[in-house]
């Protein structure tokens, strides 16, 4: 299975929006509602920040939003903040009953 | 509140078996949920490699599915990888990770466990 695309690195100062694309096919991305968003910091596990698409866990910021349209999912990050800096996944479901992760994005505040 | 933790040697020679175990606590693995494990290279991204339903039922990344086996222990509450063949190719920071049922967003994760190897 391919990993999903993403941009290798989007930067934004304090305050300003960022989006991230993930693309797949109808395979995964489009063939499925199951978009997560993980959020990784150096040297820490992974945190999930976005689920089924658009859905925040419990304590996630509301800064961090969730969208899909065909194959390509997004996750906006408005508001941005020093704290944001990190790298960021995404993953989908796929129709082989696997799991794919995206190539990962690193965010910059600048 | 869920916790799981990664154990196993850090340090495997080529060709030998890899083998960890993930402990969960706050949770029983019986419950339901799937209990998967993810591994990042050093430098790299996320690579899924598999889970396992608590009834039993596995799911593996193509890639990598003729060398991986993960199992659950409901009696102790953890669950474990097996990796056969390796190579330094397969050095990199092993996770374990609880994921919903349906969708599989994996929503608590361990802490990372390096493994590297080396003759």
């Amino acid at each position: 299975q391919s990993a999903l695309t993403q941009p290798a690195s989007v930067s934004g100062s304090p305050g300003q929006s960022i989006t991230i694309s993930c693309t797949g096919t109808s395979s995964d991305v489009g063939g499925y509602n199951y978009v997560s968003w993980y959020q990784q910091h150096p040297g820490k596990a992974p945190k999930l920040i976005i689920y089924d698409v658009s859905n925040r866990p419990s304590g996630i910021s509301n800064r961090f939003s969730g969208s899909k349209s065909g194959n390509t999912a997004s996750l906006t990050i408005s508001g941005l903040q020093a704290e944001d800096e990190a790298d960021y996944y995404c993953s989908s479901y796929t129709s082989s009953s696997t799991y794919v992760f995206g190539t990962g994005t690193k965010v910059t505040v600048l | 509140q869920v916790q799981l933790q990664e154990s196993g040697p850090g340090l495997v020679k080529p060709s030998e078996t890899l083998s960890l175990t993930c402990a969960v606590s706050g949770y029983s693995i019986s419950s339901g949920y799937c209990w998967g494990w993810i591994r990042q290279p050093p430098g790299k991204g996320l690579e899924w490699i598999g889970s396992i339903h608590q009834s039993g039922s596995t799911y593996y990344n193509p890639s990598l599915k003729s060398r991986v086996t993960i199992s659950v222990d409901t009696s102790k509450n953890q669950f474990s990888l097996k990796l056969n063949s390796v190579t330094a190719a397969d050095t990199a920071v092993y996770y374990c990770a609880r994921a919903k049922s349906t969708g599989w967003r994996l929503d608590n994760w361990g802490q990372g466990t390096l493994v590297t190897f080396s003759s």
